[in-house]
C-alpha cells in the first residue's frame, strides 16, 4: 500500500538558516506528491506539489523535487524566517485512491 | 468562496454522548474525507466519500459514522463518544480529477471527558 515517511522533529533552526525536511514514499504507479503546512491553530494549507517525476514544486521560497529513483520529495528553503515556524506534512495521492496519504508531520521552530 | 467549512471549532463531550461534526464545501468537489490528527501520528483517514450516496471506510473508522446525501455536505457522527476519540478532526475535499490536491477545513478540536 501507500505510505509516507518524514524525518522526526522538532527541527530547530536560527533565522536565515538552510532548511531540509526529508520525505520518502512507498507507492505503486505514479503518485502525485504534496507538501502541506499547518500554522498553529489552523488547518492544513497546500504549500507546493509535483505531479510527475523530476517536477519541481515551489512556493514562498520553498522547493521540493520529485525523485522517482530515490522515491523522495525533500522540502528545502534557503533562508528560513520566524514566520515559517509551523508543522509540515508530506503527502501523496495515487491513481484510484480517493484520499491523500500523509506522513506524521515535522515541526519546524525558527528562532530569531 | 468559502472553501471547506467545519463546525464547531471546539467541543467538549462526556463519555457516551453523541454528536455530529459538520462539514460543507462549496467547490463542487466529488471527493470528501475525514481525518483525525493526533500528536506524532500525522493525519489518519477515518471515512471518505466519492460522491453523494457513496461512502467507504478509511484506516480508523471504528466509532464513527458518515453519510453523504448531497455533494456539499459530509457530516461525521460519533454515536457514543470515548476518551480515545479526543483529537483534532479535519474535513477535506478534492476534485475528482486525477491526483489533485485536497482542501482542508479549519478543524474541530474535540475533547471527550
Amino acid at each position: 500500500g501507500n505510505s509516507v515517511t518524514q524525518m522526526e522533529g522538532p527541527v530547530t533552526l536560527s533565522e536565515e538558516a538552510f532548511l531540509t525536511i526529508n520525505c520518502t514514499y512507498t507507492a505503486t504507479g505514479y503518485p502525485s506528491l504534496f507538501w502541506y503546512v499547518q500554522y498553529p491553530g489552523e488547518g492544513l494549507q497546500l504549500l507546493l506539489k509535483a505531479t510527475k517525476a523530476d517536477d519541481k514544486g515551489s512556493n514562498k521560497g520553498f522547493e521540493a523535487t520529485y525523485r522517482k529513483e530515490t522515491t523522495s520529495f525533500h522540502l528545502e528553503k534557503g533562508s528560513v524566517q520566524v514566520s515559517d515556524s509551523a508543522v509540515y506534512f508530506c503527502a501523496l495521492s495515487n491513481t484510484g485512491r480517493r484520499a491523500l496519504t500523509f506522513g506524521s508531520g515535522t515541526r519546524l521552530q525558527v528562532q530569531p | 468562496n468559502a472553501g471547506v467549512t467545519q463546525t464547531p471549532k471546539f467541543q467538549v463531550l462526556k463519555t457516551g454522548q453523541s454528536m455530529t461534526l459538520q462539514c460543507a464545501q462549496d467547490m463542487n468537489h466529488e471527493y470528501m474525507s475525514w481525518y483525525r490528527q493526533d500528536p506524532g501520528m500525522g493525519l489518519r483517514l477515518i471515512h471518505y466519500s466519492v460522491g453523494a450516496g457513496i461512502t467507504d471506510q478509511g484506516e480508523v473508522p471504528n466509532g464513527y459514522n458518515v453519510s453523504r446525501s448531497t455533494t456539499e455536505d459530509f457530516p461525521l457522527r460519533l454515536l457514543s463518544a470515548a476518551p480515545s476519540q479526543t483529537s483534532v478532526y479535519f474535513c477535506a475535499s478534492r476534485h475528482q480529477e486525477r491526483n489533485t490536491e485536497a482542501f482542508f477545513g479549519q478543524g474541530t478540536r474535540l475533547t471527550v471527558v
